[in-house]
């Protein structure tokens, strides 16, 4: 089976720097996603990790650790429409598992 | 513009009705999923096809059924035996199952209220 965990709410400030993680336990790793989804709306990828380190994108970076079982989603120069779901997901074999979202507040 | 659709945007139906949502990609996509998902559970696998005429149930396939007869639709049945249909109902496809390139790519979702 397969467990993933996240923070159920953050909250942060225009302009700031937040760090979203993301622990898991699975049988099996083949890569980790994360999604960002505003509400009622559908996912949109924002990052693949399948080795160890860190992936930038833009203001968004994501980090993988694989023998700790671990990731964070780094999100810098936050704006007001950075507020949204942010799902983290593993892939043990084939299809991805998700995690419940972390919804993040990002207030002026 | 390749993309999912997903039709209708909201659905009512009467409970103990059959309803059916549909799922269209012009991606060139060999893999489509259906999720639900429902406040503060996260998405939760429903049913999955890898290839047409191919469907494999996931993890609450329970009062769902699909078909997939064509490489672009993967349409869901929401049958009156599912106990708790109120949801938002999300249909993703990706190239494959697996590999480094297979990431899933998301349509707009469909929130069935059954009343």
């Amino acid at each position: 089976g397969q467990n993933i965990d996240q923070p159920t709410e953050m909250t942060a400030t225009e302009g700031a720097i937040v760090q979203i993680n993301c622990t898991y336990q699975t049988s099996g790793f083949n890569g980790l996603f994360w999604y960002q989804q505003h509400a009622g709306e559908a996912p949109t990828f924002l990052s693949y990790n399948v080795l160890d380190g860190l992936e930038e994108k833009g203001r968004f970076s994501s980090f993988l650790s694989r023998s700790k079982g671990y990731s964070y989603l780094l999100l810098k120069e936050l704006q007001m429409k950075d507020s949204a779901s942010y799902l983290c997901a593993v892939r043990g074999s084939y299809i991805p598992t998700f995690g419940r979202g972390t919804s993040l507040i990002v207030h002026p | 513009d390749g993309g999912i659709t997903q039709s209708p945007k909201y659905l009512f139906r009467k409970e103990g009705q059959n309803v059916t949502l549909s799922c269209e990609q012009n991606l060139n996509h060999d893999a489509m999923y259906w999720y639900r998902q429902d406040p503060g559970q996260g998405l939760r696998l429903i049913y999955y096809s890898q290839i047409v005429n191919d469907f494999q149930k996931g993890d609450i396939a329970e009062g769902y059924s699909v078909s997939r007869e064509k490489k672009e639709s993967f349409p869901l049945t929401v049958t009156s035996a599912q106990k708790n249909p109120t949801a938002f109902y999300l249909c993703a496809s990706s190239r494959g199952l697996a590999g480094v390139t297979d990431t899933q790519y998301f349509g707009p979702g469909t929130r069935l209220t059954v009343l």
